[in-house]
């Protein structure tokens, strides 16, 4: 089946600096990929559409000068929070499809704790 | 625009059964089930298309209402290792791909 790989799986960093995070699809090719940000005890939330070759697509409320997302080839794509902030720190999670199509599943990576300090 | 799950919580003794909703603003394409255990991704339980449709996995079905935009997850005869939070994910049409999770359902499961 479909593996998503998401690292590093913990982070801890300090208030002001940046963090990568790296999602990759193992055995597929994904032109699309999702970032998601989960607070305890929350639902996840979809932060952007990553879009293989050309811009990353931001919903609403969410900083695409603060979480830079690039998706420079067809199995990675990397979220960056820049000047990170204790309010930053959270769970994120990224997610994939093989197939396009409301009836393709989503394969998620393992997430990333993180926590600024 | 997020989906809105009922119960918020439910705790049931081991061999109870459960049920989960989910309900839509929004026109539907498809539904689709999660369970996340805490610290850890979700994962895939199944994907309810159109018209209907109910699907089973093991003594966890589910069925789909595209008229009502509302689907409903079945959790039989209930085992310890279903506890955790239960999400649906509803893709709409003309969404872009996107999977909106819904409020989430805290299920624990106890001897």
């Amino acid at each position: 089946g479909a593996v998503v790989s998401q690292h590093p799986s913990r982070v801890i960093c300090k208030s002001g600096t940046s963090v990568k995070i790296e999602c990759r699809s193992l055995d597929f090719q994904a032109t699309t990929m999702f970032w998601y940000r989960q607070f305890p005890k929350q639902s996840l939330m979809l932060m952007a559409t990553s879009n293989e070759g050309s811009k990353a697509t931001y919903e609403q409320g969410v900083e695409k000068d603060k979480f830079l997302i690039n998706h420079a080839s067809l199995t990675l794509s990397t979220l960056t929070v820049t000047s990170a902030h204790p309010e930053d720190s959270s769970f994120y999670i990224c997610s994939a499809r093989q197939s396009r199509g409301p009836y393709a599943g989503y394969t998620f990576g393992s997430g990333t704790r993180l926590t600024v300090v | 625009q997020q989906p809105v799950q009922s119960p918020q919580a439910v705790i049931l003794r081991e061999g109870e059964d459960a049920v989960i909703n989910c309900s839509s603003s929004k026109a539907l394409y498809s539904v689709h089930w999660y369970r996340q255990k805490h610290g850890e991704a979700p994962v895939f339980l199944m994907i309810l298309l159109k018209g209907g449709e109910q699907k089973g996995h093991e003594k966890i079905s589910a069925s789909f209402n595209e008229k009502k935009q509302q689907s409903s997850l079945y959790l039989t005869a209930s085992q310890l290792s279903y506890s955790g939070t239960y999400f649906c994910g509803t893709y709409l049409m003309g969404g872009n791909e996107k999977l909106t999770f819904g409020t989430g359902t805290r299920l624990t499961i106890i001897p």
